[in-house]
């Protein structure tokens, strides 16, 4: 089973500033991992795919990186609408998957 | 726009089997590549990955829950559906339906009572 790592539990930041969200894998999950996100009262949205690819409709102020176990979501420049719990997901045992416990942004 | 709808039974006595079904609009279930996805969440915590279905029929579902899970898919009703046997407290959360885990159901609250 390969178990994701998120960290820092909560993130607390003003907005314009920039978040950098981690997420570590426990083993190599080559660059199969994506971001969510995910308001009070709704479904999780797809941000980020494989690793880096942005989804449809994502603003460019959101950006992955990172390959093997080690990733991470950067938010530049933070809108009010950011503040949410990000997850992140692993598919290299695909069709299997799992997901980190999260991340929650929250205003400073 | 492809938009999906969980429905079924809110409230589950424990050792029962709870039954929801996953309508899906405006696109077709039959559609190549495509899987079909059932993930929950229990109250304040985080997601739960339960299973997946895909055009071919195969089903895939989570080690930890694989002998109390089936998901099905019915192509007549454009709709696919989740089974989980034998729940208790624990398997009390929202679930969600999702297609290729780009488009999510809004989810469903679960509640498995005594």
């Amino acid at each position: 089973e390969i178990v994701l790592t998120q960290s820092p539990a909560t993130l607390s930041l003003s907005p314009g500033e920039r978040a950098t969200l981690s997420c570590r894998a426990s083993q190599s999950v080559s660059n199969y991992l994506a971001w969510y996100q995910q308001k009070p009262g709704q479904a999780p949205r797809l941000l980020i795919y494989d690793a880096s690819n942005r989804a449809t409709g994502i603003p460019a102020r959101f950006s992955g990186s990172g390959s093997g176990t080690d990733f991470t979501l950067t938010i530049t420049s933070l809108e009010p609408e950011d503040f949410a719990v990000y997850y992140c997901q692993q598919r290299s045992n695909w069709p299997m998957c799992s997901f980190g416990q999260g991340t929650k942004l929250e205003i400073k | 726009q492809l938009q999906l709808q969980e429905s079924g039974s809110g409230l589950v006595k424990s050792s029962q089997t709870l039954s929801l079904t996953c309508a899906v609009s405006g696109g077709s279930i039959s559609s190549g590549g495509s899987s079909w996805n059932w993930i929950r969440q229990p109250p304040g915590k985080g997601l739960e990955w339960i299973g997946s279905i895909y055009e071919s029929g195969n089903t895939y579902y989570n080690p930890s829950l694989k002998s109390r899970v089936a998901i099905s898919v019915d192509r007549s009703k454009n709709q696919f559906s989740l089974k989980l046997s034998s729940v208790t407290a624990a398997d009390t959360a929202v679930y969600y339906c999702a297609r290729d885990y780009t488009d999510w159901g809004q989810g469903t609250l679960v509640t498995v009572s005594s």
